[in-house]
């Protein structure tokens, strides 16, 4: 697409439950990264792809998350159990490739936990 | 850890006026990057110096870099109500992961 989409856009949910989120990035970027954004803060990085595989998963909080990509496309990023600490904007971003800047962002996923 | 701190962390001025904002880093890197964001939307890239530039212009906007001070600094020259956003500050750490610092949150008044 012409840009990185994400989806949904808002995502309102108890404690407790699943989430998953959603990012497409443009077409034909081998590297997506995943990146939250707690409220007036910077960005926290998460984790991030080249091509399906993840490097580099070290800024996953906790086992509860966990992200996948397939196709080199889409990615999905799952939070089991949330807690209300994990209420935040979730950022996605793609690039041709791993190192290679800038970096193209979605608008996000803000997501809100009861 | 952070690898970019943004300085000031707000700032408000006139329309029309300049506006600086700072961003220190603690390591080597090989490029640093700026970005705004708008509220409730994502970051827009809006320029990149290499570590062997010292300064670099793009429209109303002056980066510099002092890889001697680990500090950039990011200046908007005749500011406009539109660049009221929060501009974050971005470098690459080792393993090319890029490290965003916090923001800076600038308000353009009337």
């Amino acid at each position: 697409g012409a840009g990185v989409s994400q989806s949904p856009s808002n995502k309102v949910t108890e404690k407790g439950k699943d989430v998953e989120l959603r990012c497409d990035p443009i077409s034909g970027h081998t590297a997506l990264y995943w990146y939250r954004q707690s409220l007036g803060q910077g960005l926290e990085f998460l984790i991030y792809f080249q091509g399906n595989s993840a490097p580099d998963k070290s800024g996953l909080p906790s086992d509860r998350f966990s992200a996948e990509r397939t196709g080199g496309s889409v990615s999905t990023l799952t939070i089991q159990r949330t807690q209300q600490e994990d209420s935040a904007v979730y950022l996605c971003a793609s690039s041709i490739r791993q190192g290679v800047v800038p970096q193209h962002f979605g608008d996000g996923t803000r997501l809100s936990i009861l | 850890s952070q690898q970019g701190e943004e300085d000031p962390q707000a700032l408000s001025i006139q329309e029309g006026e300049n506006a600086t904002m700072n961003c220190s880093y603690k390591t080597s890197i090989n490029n640093l990057q700026w970005y705004r964001q708008n509220s409730g939307r994502g970051l827009v890239h809006l320029i990149l110096i290499r570590s062997n530039e010292r300064e670099k212009h793009s429209g109303r906007l002056r980066v510099t870099l002092d890889t001697s001070k680990k500090s950039s600094s990011l200046l908007i020259t005749a500011s406009r109500a539109a660049d009221t956003a929060s501009y974050f500050c971005a470098t690459d750490a080792r393993d090319d992961k890029i490290i965003f610092g916090k923001g800076t949150r600038l308000h353009i008044l009337p």
